[in-house]
């Protein structure tokens, strides 16, 4: 079974606070994904990644960035973190063409607040 | 209008009964489309994809294409309290755009 494996389950930062999650699949997939998800508006795209070193902006990347040095592992990053990004932050991975078959898989998610 | 648009429910529907979960999308070359289930307090897992006008079915569970009117629907027969959960619709443009969700609840 593919694991994705996501490294706080929760975390409670401070507004301003640098925040990094960690994610990190043990399948060789070359697509990785950060998505967060709320109430009522579903998964939103925030980056998303096809290769090592390559980043691509998802539809909400604003406040985040990324960092894929290694294949296996995928960073998202919130340089100065506000309340509005309160949420729970899907990490996901997939193997294949990004235009074909799009199967991914999640882990099980970091819940984080912001104080 | 958003790219991928469900009902948040909640739909609730009594064991044994046919659930019926709709979905539409706006871009018309979209051509690959996903049903994820999530259970509260857990990760989404894909349980249906169709790429092709009809259906397809998988068990209980029977996805439906309509490329001409933009929907896709999911359809759960014989529906078990199991089955609440909220489903997500999504759609491939390069990447996955998902619904909102529509949470589902079965009543014993």
């Amino acid at each position: 079974d593919v694991k994705v494996t996501q490294s706080s389950r929760y975390l409670v930062k401070r507004t301003g606070e640098k925040v990094f999650l960690e994610c990190v699949q043990d399948m060789d997939h070359e697509n990785m994904f950060w998505y967060r998800q709320d109430p009522g508006l579903g998964l939103r795209l925030i980056y998303f990644s096809y290769d090592v070193k390559m980043k691509e902006k998802g539809d909400i990347p604003e406040g985040y960035s990324v960092s894929r040095e290694k294949k296996e592992r995928f960073s998202l990053i919130l340089e100065s973190a506000s309340t509005n990004q309160t949420s729970m932050y899907l990490c996901a991975s997939s193997l294949g063409a990004v235009t074909g078959a799009n199967v991914l898989t999640f882990g099980a998610g970091s819940r984080l607040t912001v104080l | 209008q958003k790219e991928v648009e469900q009902n948040s429910g909640p739909l609730s529907v009594p064991e044994g009964a046919i659930a019926s979960l709709n979905c539409t999308y706006s871009d018309r070359v979209s051509q690959s489309f996903f049903w994820y289930r999530q259970y509260s307090g857990k990760s989404p897992e894909l349980i249906m994809s169709i790429y092709s006008n009809g259906d397809k079915e998988d068990g209980r569970f029977t996805a439906q294409l309509n490329k001409a009117s933009q929907y896709v629907s999911l359809l759960i027969r014989d529906s078990q309290p199991s089955d609440s959960a909220t489903y997500l619709c999504a759609v491939n443009r390069g990447k996955l755009i998902f619904g909102q969700g529509t949470e589902l609840s079965v009543k014993p």
